[in-house]
């Protein structure tokens, strides 16, 4: 099984923007597809970017999400912060045989 | 509209059995591309995949875990079953049931609500 590395936490103004990583321990983060969640307490998650890329209805589009092959991660950006954004925020992709979801991190809008 | 709603035992002893039912509407697990996930998350940790059935009633287990569980669907009482066997406190933890619409590998698109389980003698 790989494994998906996150930051354990970024903080950020209101308004400013803040870039989220999710770095594979092996095998191509091109292979398979990168989802986003964010999950605000006592919540179950909720999907704000899916096929690396792809933002679902009701979704601003101030999230955007991309995948790096040379640093075999894929990011999740949140520009013009809002403090609702405040969550935490867990990638997840798959091979052949497991779902995998990221270390989790949590965003704080100071 | 689709919902799932996850139910069990709130407490369970170390070495039992458990066994969580997800019951859910506004689909069918006889559509093709159908799927029902179990997915937990310890307190105050991260996220982990279980287990997936599909409408095909393939089965699909987390590596780290495939010898404990188990999971199962009643197509006609829109209900999927998972049970993990000989838990332990280190299995503490709240436990989602969720849909794939597209087939293993796509993402989850709804969620149940999560119901905690603690493991405690």
């Amino acid at each position: 099984n790989f494994m998906l590395t996150q930051p354990h936490s970024v903080s950020e103004s209101p308004g400013k923007t803040v870039t989220i990583s999710c770095t594979r321990s092996s095998g191509s983060i091109a292979s398979n597809y990168v989802q986003w969640y964010q999950q605000r307490p006592g919540s179950a998650p909720t999907t704000v970017i899916y096929e690396d890329n792809q933002r679902p209805s009701g979704v601003p589009d101030r999230f955007s999400g991309s995948i790096d092959s040379s640093s075999n991660s894929a990011s999740l950006t949140i520009s013009g912060l809002k403090t609702e954004d405040e969550a935490d925020y867990y990638c997840q992709s798959y091979d052949s045989s497991n779902y995998v979801f990221g270390t989790g991190t949590k965003v704080t809008v100071l | 509209q689709v919902t799932l709603r996850e139910s069990g035992p709130a407490l369970v002893k170390p070495t039992q059995t458990l066994t969580l039912t997800c019951t859910f509407s506004g689909f069918s697990l006889s559509t093709s591309g159908m799927c029902v996930s179990w997915i937990r998350q310890p307190p105050g940790k991260a996220l982990e995949w279980l287990a997936l059935i599909d409408w095909d009633d393939d089965k699909y287990y987390s590596t780290s875990l495939k010898t404990r569980l188990t999971i199962s669907k009643d197509t006609s009482k829109n209900q999927v079953v998972l049970t993990m066997t000989n838990m332990d406190p280190v299995d503490t933890a709240t436990y989602y049931c969720a849909r794939i619409q597209g087939g293993y590998g796509d993402p989850f698109d709804y969620w149940g609500q999560g119901t905690l389980v603690t493991v405690s003698s």
